[in-house]
């Protein structure tokens, strides 16, 4: 099945530097890969995806990129805020079937400090 | 987007007892749902993948027989932990794709402490 790596597990920058998380996973069939931000307590908030077709997408201050070839993609933050302080979950699936469940990273604790 | 309730949000109960967890898909039909397992400061583990009208499809390591999955509409999953004990105190959370391969939608969560 499929496995997901993700690094670092806490990430601490000031405020109004940028922030990189990085995934790796397995399965070269995956072609769906979304990121999600968790704040204590509640449910998973999805922030951006990408599928395989594309190598970058962009939403205001959030960035993905895909590396199809090396099986890893990264999220960008620019400009962060203390409000982006969560945790930060990447995950892949494969989406042919009508399943496509999705295999979670461990995680990274992000803070931004004011 | 769409909408997945999950209920209750929080339960406490006693060693040994049943608790059924409830997860709803608001403004759409899902034929499949996902329930996840999240320990504290730890990753989403996919416990199972709930069929409309089918069996669960369970993870492995996960009993199929302490974790009762029955999706009995195309609307509604439920997790029944059985006979629990304090170790399956965790966050359990449900989600459902709205049509199509895409953006999984997540429950509120369910905060089950077995004491």
């Amino acid at each position: 099945g499929e496995n997901v790596e993700q690094h670092p597990s806490t990430l601490s920058v000031q405020e109004g530097d940028s922030a990189v998380i990085k995934c790796t996973y397995s399965d070269s069939a995956s072609n769906y890969f979304p990121w999600y931000k968790q704040e204590l307590g509640k449910r998973p908030q999805l922030i951006i995806d990408i599928r395989s077709n594309v190598g970058e997408k962009k939403d205001q201050r959030i960035a993905v990129t895909l590396n199809k070839t090396a099986k890893h993609f990264s999220l960008h933050i620019t400009e962060t805020q203390p409000e982006d302080s969560a945790v930060y979950f990447c995950a892949a699936s494969f989406t042919g079937t009508s399943y496509g469940k999705l295999t979670f990273g461990q995680g990274t604790i992000l803070t931004v400090h004011p | 987007g769409a909408v997945v309730s999950q209920h209750p949000s929080w339960v406490i109960c006693k060693s040994g007892t049943s608790v059924k967890i409830e997860c709803r898909s608001l403004d759409f039909q899902a034929t499949t749902m996902f329930w996840y397992r999240q320990f504290p400061k730890q990753s989403l583990m996919l416990m199972a993948t709930s069929n409309e009208g089918s069996k669960a499809t369970y993870e492995q390591g996960v009993e199929k027989d302490k974790f009762l999955i029955n999706h009995a509409s195309l609307t509604l999953s439920t997790l029944t932990v059985t006979s629990a004990h304090p170790e399956d105190s965790s966050f359990y959370i449900c989600s459902a794709r709205a049509g199509g391969p895409g953006e999984l939608f997540f429950g509120e969560g369910s905060r089950l402490t077995v004491l």
